[in-house]
């Protein structure tokens, strides 16, 4: 069956970068696409940004300076990376795929 | 980008009522509308998509409706499992937007 887990540091320092990688099971990444949602405590959803199954990605552009998704199909996983993180990026993320599949979310608080 | 305003954004009713979530859209976005459910301390599960298909496993209870740019999510016989937090998403353009959510509570 279709699943999908997050995984990362829980806390990134300010002005630092996070990595995230999102690791799949049950479908390929070169059939279906993968994206990034995140989620602040207590607060709505925000789509980030998306790799399409050929390969290419998408932004949501109040992020695209800051970040990048990539994958390794041969180990069926995503990366998020994106730089300059403040205290607003506090957040827990998500990666999701088409059919409606989430991961189980990771915290990540941004904190010195 | 396509704004999804939702409402109410908290909803108090009694075990056994129906109850309806509305998500309007700021333009047209063809059907391109999913439901989510999501409770606490869990990740968002999927409901309704293109705004009237219903997905697998998901009660009967729970009905979408609507075309163009509004839309609505019905729950009959609130069951106690329902109290949650329900989102709209819009996935016709991109970037894909999600409503800001609406708590349910039991009356």
């Amino acid at each position: 069956q279709v699943q999908l887990k997050e995984s990362g540091p829980g806390l990134v320092q300010p002005s630092q970068t996070l990595s995230l990688t999102c690791t799949v099971s049950g479908f390929s990444l070169t059939s279906n696409s993968v994206s990034w949602v995140r989620q602040p405590p207590g607060k709505g959803l925000e789509w980030m940004g998306a790799i399409w199954s050929g390969g290419s990605t998408d932004y949501n552009s109040a992020l695209k300076s800051r970040l990048s998704i990539s994958r390794d199909t041969s180990k069926s996983q995503v990366f998020l990376k994106m730089n300059s993180l403040q205290t607003e990026d506090t957040a827990i993320y998500f990666c999701t795929s088409r059919g409606g599949y989430w991961g189980q979310g990771v915290m990540v608080t941004v904190s010195s | 980008d396509i704004q999804m305003t939702q409402s109410p954004a908290s909803l108090s009713a009694s075990l056994g009522e129906t109850v309806t979530i509305e998500c309007l859209a700021s333009e047209d976005i063809y059907s391109n509308l999913a439901w989510y459910q999501q409770k606490p301390g869990k990740s968002p599960q999927l409901l309704i998509y293109y705004a009237n298909s219903l997905n697998d496993g998901v009660p009967s209870r729970f009905s979408g409706s609507g075309s163009g740019t509004q839309y609505s999510l019905k729950i009959n016989s609130l069951q106690s499992e329902d109290v949650s937090i329900y989102f709209c998403q819009q996935n016709y353009d991109s970037p894909p937007t999600f409503g800001a959510g609406t708590k349910l509570e039991l009356k």
